[in-house]
C-alpha cells in the first residue's frame, strides 16, 4: 500500500532563510514521487518528481528534493525564501503503474518579512 | 487558454438538491480524475477514469457518481447532497504512463461547493 506523511502542517520562515518540508513514504513499489504547490485559491502546480532516475531532483522555482530510500523521505528544500513561496505544499506518491495518486495532507509555508 | 477547466467555479446549494460539476480538458489526455480538498487532509480521490468506457471508484465515492461523456469531459454528480459534501473539488488529467517514464497530473482551478 502506498501514503504519505508530511510531517509538519505548518511551517514559518523568514524571506531569504532555507525552507525545509518534511515528507516520508511508504510503498509497496519503487516510487514515483512528487511535490506540488497550491496558492492560495489557485489549482495545483507540479513542482518536482522523481521517477527512478536521479536521486536529487530540482523543480521550478528554485526548489530540489532529495529521494532518500534508507529513509523513505523525500524531502523539499529551498536555500532562500521568497515572500511568493507562501502556498499550500503537497507531497504525493504514485502506485507502481500510475494508476492512482496518495496525497500528504499539506504543509502550509508562510514566509515572514 | 486553460488547460484543464472546472464549471462552476463557486456554487451554494441546498440539502437533498442535485449537483453536477464539470471538468474539460484540452491536454488529450486519456486518464481524468476527481478529488476532493477538505483542510488539514490532503486531497482525496473520489473517482478515476482511464478513458471513456474504464470508471473507477476512488477511495470515497459514496454518494458521488460520475460520467465520462468524452475523452475531454469527466463530470462529478451529487444526486443528494448533504452538508458534509462541503469542500473543494478538483479535476485532474493524466497520460498514460506506457514507458513509466513520466506521469504528472495536471489539475483544474477547482470548483468550491458549499452545502448548506
Amino acid at each position: 500500500a502506498q501514503s504519505v506523511t508530511q510531517l509538519d502542517s505548518h511551517v514559518s520562515v523568514s524571506e531569504g532563510t532555507p525552507v525545509l518540508l518534511r515528507c516520508n513514504y511508504s510503498s509497496s513499489y519503487s516510487p514515483s514521487l512528487f511535490w506540488y504547490v497550491q496558492h492560495p485559491n489557485k489549482g495545483l502546480q507540479l513542482l518536482l518528481k522523481y521517477t527512478s532516475a536521479a536521486t536529487l531532483v530540482k523543480g521550478i522555482n528554485g526548489f530540489e528534493a532529495e529521494f532518500k530510500k534508507s529513509e523513505t523521505s523525500f524531502h523539499l528544500t529551498k536555500p532562500s525564501a521568497h515572500m511568493s513561496d507562501a502556498a499550500e505544499y503537497f507531497c504525493v506518491v504514485s502506485d507502481g503503474n500510475f494508476n492512482k495518486f496518495y496525497f500528504g495532507s499539506g504543509t502550509k509555508l508562510n514566509v515572514k518579512p | 487558454d486553460a488547460d484543464v477547466t472546472q464549471t462552476p467555479r463557486n456554487r451554494i446549494t441546498k440539502t437533498g438538491k442535485r449537483i453536477m460539476l464539470e471538468c474539460s480538458q484540452t491536454k488529450g489526455h486519456d486518464r481524468m480524475y476527481w478529488y476532493r480538498q477538505d483542510p488539514g487532509l490532503g486531497l482525496r480521490l473520489i473517482y478515476y477514469s482511464f478513458d471513456v468506457k474504464d470508471i473507477n471508484k476512488g477511495e470515497i465515492s459514496d454518494g458521488y457518481s460520475v460520467s465520462r461523456q468524452a475523452q475531454a469531459k469527466f463530470s462529478l454528480s451529487l444526486e443528494s447532497a448533504i452538508p458534509n459534501q462541503t469542500a473543494l473539488y478538483f479535476c485532474a488529467t493524466s497520460a498514460p504512463n506506457r514507458v513509466r517514464t513520466s506521469d504528472t497530473q495536471y489539475f483544474g482551478p477547482g470548483t468550491r461547493l458549499t452545502v448548506l
